[in-house]
C-alpha cells in the first residue's frame, strides 16, 4: 500500500521562484491537509480539503494556494518563494475530516528557500 | 498562550523506567484528542487515541480530563525503541476540521 505519497522529497528554491509539492493518496479519503513544520513551533495547518472541488484555509495559508480537482490529489502550490517558507512540508489525509478520524501522514518535504 | 501546549523536554530516560507526558489545551469545545509519535526528520504516526475513560495500549496508558482541559501519556518499561516526539493533537471546530499539533515532547530512553 502506497498510502500518502509527497513529492519531491527535497527541494532547494531561489527567493522568488514559484513551484508545486505534490500529495497523492490511494486509500479513498475524503480529507486532505497540508501542513508545514518549523523547530519548536509543532506543525501548523496551512489548508485543507474535504473532499473533490472543496478547499479551505487553515492557520498559515498566506503564500501558498491548494486545489483539489480529484479524490486523489491535493496539491500545494508556492506563489513566490520566499525564505520564511523554508520548513519541512507534510501532506496528511483521513476517512474524513470529522472528530475520532486519525490523520495519515506523507514522508515530508524538505524545502529551502535561498 | 498556544491553544495546546506541552513540555518540550528533553526526557532523558533509563530503560525500564515509566515517564509521563502532560499537555494542555485552550479550546473548552475540543472534540478528540491524540497522541502521535514523531522519529527524527520523518512524519507523524499515530500512537493512539486519548478517551474521557482512559484507555491503555500496552505499555502506553491516555488520559483525558476534560474539567482540566489536561491530556496525559505514560509510558511503562521504557524501550530504548521509545526513544522520539510525542506530539498531542486536539481537534475542535465544526466537523472537528480544526487539527492542533503541540509542539512536541522529546523524549531519550538510555540503555
Amino acid at each position: 500500500n502506497a498510502g500518502v505519497t509527497q513529492t519531491p522529497k527535497f527541494q532547494v528554491l531561489k527567493t522568488g521562484q514559484s513551484m508545486t509539492l505534490q500529495c497523492a493518496q490511494d486509500m479513498n479519503h475524503e480529507y486532505m491537509s497540508w501542513y508545514r513544520q518549523d523547530p519548536g513551533m509543532g506543525l501548523r495547518l496551512i489548508h485543507y480539503s474535504v473532499g473533490a472541488g472543496i478547499t479551505d484555509q487553515g492557520e498559515v495559508p498566506n503564500g501558498y494556494n491548494v486545489s483539489r480537482s480529484t479524490t486523489e490529489d491535493f496539491p500545494l502550490r508556492l506563489l513566490s518563494a520566499a525564505p520564511s517558507q523554508t520548513s519541512v512540508y507534510f501532506c496528511a489525509s483521513s476517512y474524513t475530516g470529522g472528530s475520532g478520524q486519525p490523520q495519515h501522514f506523507g514522508d515530508g518535504t524538505r524545502l529551502s528557500i535561498l | 498562550r498556544k491553544e495546546v501546549e506541552q513540555d518540550p523536554g528533553p526526557f532523558n530516560v533509563p530503560e525500564g523506567a515509566t515517564v509521563a507526558f502532560n499537555c494542555t489545551y485552550s479550546n473548552s469545545a475540543s472534540q478528540s484528542f491524540f497522541w502521535y509519535r514523531q522519529d527524527c526528520r520523518k512524519e507523524p504516526k499515530l500512537l493512539m487515541s486519548v478517551y474521557s475513560s482512559g484507555n491503555e495500549d500496552g505499555r502506553f496508558t491516555a488520559q483525558l480530563n476534560r474539567a482540566s482541559q489536561y491530556i496525559s501519556l505514560l509510558i511503562r518499561d521504557s524501550k530504548l525503541s521509545d526513544s522520539a516526539t510525542y506530539l498531542c493533537v486536539v481537534v475542535s471546530g465544526t466537523g472537528g476540521f480544526k487539527t492542533i499539533f503541540g509542539a512536541g515532547t522529546r523524549l531519550f530512553v538510555k540503555a
